[in-house]
């Protein structure tokens, strides 16, 4: 499978504990995208990156949330003292160039904060 | 900020023709996606519009007016796989952001019955 691919596919912890989810995009794809999709919601943009570069990140974003590309290839989103509201499906994201092109979705993790 | 709005709720029958509208305000506006999102699947891309006028693709198509903050969906000879939410997502380009992200509507569940 080419595809965009996610790690894990569900994820349940308890509330202030850290949890960290995988990305990798497919390959030729030099952008990466993670956003957030809670329930009847369309996804809310969370971080972006271009190659290892991080280009922009959302308000929605605070200090415990952190996102690394170390080698431009598969990425990592990290949540450090989980609460409750940050249960929800994490997805990622890659396009390949020049903005015009669509993203293309990974199956996204699923969040649940006991 | 952008207000991107459609309907929360649509249903059809099989065969039959149905309009998804959205509409939104944005500063920047850099081009209109729709995607599709089966219940607890990832969001697979339909359609981007960045100029006026209808785009067509097998049995959807898109139409885009700039001036009006304007964009519809349209889904010929409706088939129950079509049961699904549709997101329409708008590119902004405004100061501090990039070409990368996208803003996200909240999604128009259709269910189409036999």
């Amino acid at each position: 499978d080419t595809g965009v691919s996610q790690d894990p596919r569900h994820k349940i912890t308890k509330r202030g504990q850290n949890v960290t989810f995988r990305c990798d995009p497919i390959s030729e794809h030099n952008r990466l995208y993670w956003y957030r999709q809670t329930l009847g919601q369309g996804p809310e943009f969370l971080t972006y990156f271009q190659n290892e570069a991080q280009l922009e990140k959302s308000r929605l974003l605070s200090d415990r949330f952190s996102a690394e590309r170390p080698k431009g290839s598969f990425s990592t989103l990290e949540i450090q003292r989980t609460e409750q509201g940050d249960s929800a499906m994490y997805l990622c994201a890659s396009s390949f160039g020049l903005a015009e092109y669509e993203q293309y979705f990974g199956p996204g993790t699923r969040l649940t904060v006991t | 900020g952008q207000n991107i709005d459609q309907p929360t709720e649509m249903t059809a029958t099989e065969g039959a023709i149905v309009q998804i509208n959205c509409t939104y305000q944005t500063s920047g506006f850099n081009g209109l996606f729709w995607y599709q999102q089966h219940a607890g699947e990832a969001p697979t891309f339909l359609s981007y519009n960045v100029l006026d006028g209808l785009e067509e693709k097998g049995r959807f198509s898109s139409f885009l007016s700039r001036s009006k903050g304007y964009s519809y969906l349209l889904l010929k000879e409706l088939q129950m796989k079509d049961s699904a939410s549709y997101l329409c997502a708008v590119r902004d380009i405004t100061r501090g952001s990039t070409l990368g992200r996208l803003y996200f509507g909240r999604g128009t569940q259709l269910t189409v019955w036999p």
